[in-house]
């Protein structure tokens, strides 16, 4: 059974970076039948997806976060990671990583998602 | 980018009774035949957890009292006897096109 968990610090400062880390258990960042997502929400709001990562180097992102955002597979560590620059107050959110299962003719939907981290910018 | 409009945003239910929920996006998710419009529930204190993808399919260990509708803007997500595990807040996601995008989220209670 596939599991993931999010690590990373939970407090970042104003024009920092945030950055986190999903550690896959039970399964290997190398398929290439899956994607590596971050979706996130802010307190109290609804869900924004952030982008995704193939193992293979395809990636898309969310145009609004404009170019801050950095998904990366790490398979000699089978984790998958977020980098997000420049962070300000609205970036404050949990952060869940997510697991896809899809290609460009098949589609399974994010079957399996981490607990989520909460990241919070402020000085 | 595509947007995705639920309705109702509030859905008050009694356990037993059925219940629906409407997602309609801003252009068709039909690709191939298929719908690309998949279903979450978030349980409180829980992370989302997958319901319906394609539209109609169920994920894995979803009861069947749980079932997805619709083709091209309008989809229905039913149950067709709320339990008291029902209970959260429900999200469309539309996965034909990047960037994805939720819908604002029903929540459901007793």
């Amino acid at each position: 059974q596939v599991q993931l968990q999010e690590s990373g610090p939970g407090l970042v400062k104003p024009s920092g970076t945030l950055s986190l880390s999903c550690t896959v258990s039970g399964g290997s960042v190398s398929s290439g039948s899956y994607y590596w997502s971050w979706v996130r929400q802010p307190p109290g709001k609804g869900l924004e997806w952030v982008g995704y990562m193939y193992y293979s180097g395809r990636s898309s992102y969310n145009p609004s976060l404009k170019s801050r955002v950095t998904i990366s597979v790490h398979p000699s560590k089978n984790q998958f990671s977020l980098k997000l620059n420049s962070v300000t107050a609205a970036d404050t959110a949990v952060y869940y990583c997510a697991r896809g299962h899809g290609g460009f003719y098949y589609h399974y939907g994010m079957d399996v998602w981490g607990r989520g981290t909460t990241v919070i910018v402020s000085s | 980018d595509i947007v995705m409009t639920q309705s109702p945003l509030s859905l008050p239910v009694t356990p037993g009774e059925p219940a629906s929920i409407s997602c309609r996006s801003s252009q068709s998710l039909q690709n191939n035949g298929y719908n690309y419009l998949d279903w979450f529930l978030q349980k409180p204190g829980q992370s989302p957890q997958l319901l319906i993808y394609l539209g109609s399919n169920r994920a894995s260990g979803v009861p069947d009292r749980i079932s997805g509708s619709g083709s091209g803007t309008d989809f229905t997500l039913r149950i067709s006897r709320v339990e008291a595990e029902d209970i959260g807040v429900y999200y469309c996601m539309q996965a034909l096109q990047t960037p994805y995008s939720f819908g604002q989220g029903t929540k459901l209670e007793i």
